[in-house]
C-alpha cells in the first residue's frame, strides 16, 4: 500500500518568513495529493491540492510543487503570518478503485510574532 | 451550510462498554471514512464507504464497526472498547476519489 511521509514535524518561523513541508510518497499510481490545515479543536480542512497532471499550483500565498519522478511533493506558504499556525497534513491518493487516501504524520507550524 | 457532523464531542467510558459515535453529512456525498488521529501517527483509515452498504476496511480496523444505512449516515461502532482506542476520531466525506474531502469536527474519546 501507499506509505507517505512528512517532514519536518514541528517547524516555527519567523512572522513573514517563508515555511516548507515536504512529502514523500511510495505508490507511483498515486495522482492525488491534497494538503489540509487542521486548527486547534477543529477538523482538518483542504487548503490546496495538486493532481499530477500538473508540476505547481499558487493560491495566493501558498502553493503546492510535485515531482512525480522523485515522488515527493511540497507545501510553500509565503509571508507567513500568525494565522498560518497550526497542524499541516499532506495525503496522496489514487484517482480509482477505493476512497482511499493515505495521510503524513502532519508538521506543526508555529509562526513566531 | 455543507457540512460533516458528529456525536458525541467528547466521551469518557470505561472498558467493554459497548459506544456508537454517529456521523452525519447534508452533502450527498457517496465517500465516507472514519479516521483515528494520534500523536505522531497521523490520520489513520478505520473504514470506508463508497456508497450505501457498500462498506471496507481501512489500515486499523480491528475493534471497530461500521454500517451505511443510508447515505447521509455513517456510525462507527465499538463493541467492546479497550483502552488503547483511546484517541481522536474524525469522520470524513466527499463526492469522488480527487474531490474535495470534509471532515467533521472531531470526537474524542477517552477509554478507563
Amino acid at each position: 500500500g501507499e506509505n507517505v511521509e512528512q517532514h519536518p514535524s514541528t517547524l516555527s518561523v519567523q512572522e513573514g518568513d517563508s515555511a516548507v513541508i515536504k512529502c514523500t510518497y511510495s505508490d507511483s499510481a498515486s495522482n492525488y495529493f491534497p494538503w489540509y490545515k487542521q486548527e486547534l479543536g477543529k477538523g482538518p480542512q483542504l487548503i490546496i491540492d495538486i493532481r499530477s497532471n500538473v508540476g505547481e499550483k499558487k493560491d495566493q500565498r501558498i502553493a503546492v510543487t510535485l515531482n512525480k519522478t522523485a515522488k515527493h511533493f511540497s507545501l510553500h506558504i509565503t509571508e507567513t503570518q500568525p494565522e498560518d499556525s497550526a497542524v499541516y497534513f499532506c495525503a496522496a491518493g489514487a484517482n480509482f478503485g477505493n476512497e482511499k487516501l493515505t495521510f503524513g504524520t502532519g508538521t506543526r507550524l508555529t509562526i513566531i510574532p | 451550510e455543507a457540512q460533516v457532523t458528529q456525536n458525541p464531542r467528547y466521551l469518557i467510558t470505561v472498558t467493554g462498554k459497548k459506544l456508537t459515535v454517529t456521523c452525519s453529512q447534508n452533502m450527498n456525498h457517496e465517500y465516507m471514512s472514519w479516521y483515528r488521529q494520534d500523536p505522531g501517527l497521523g490520520l489513520r483509515q478505520i473504514y470506508y464507504s463508497m456508497n450505501v452498504e457498500v462498506t471496507d476496511k481501512g489500515d486499523v480496523p480491528e475493534g471497530y464497526k461500521v454500517s451505511r444505512k443510508e447515505k447521509r449516515n455513517f456510525p462507527l461502532i465499538l463493541e467492546s472498547p479497550s483502552p488503547n482506542q483511546t484517541s481522536l476520531y474524525f469522520c470524513a466525506s466527499r463526492q469522488g476519489n480527487d474531490n474535495e474531502q470534509f471532515f467533521g469536527p472531531g470526537t474524542r474519546l477517552t477509554v478507563l
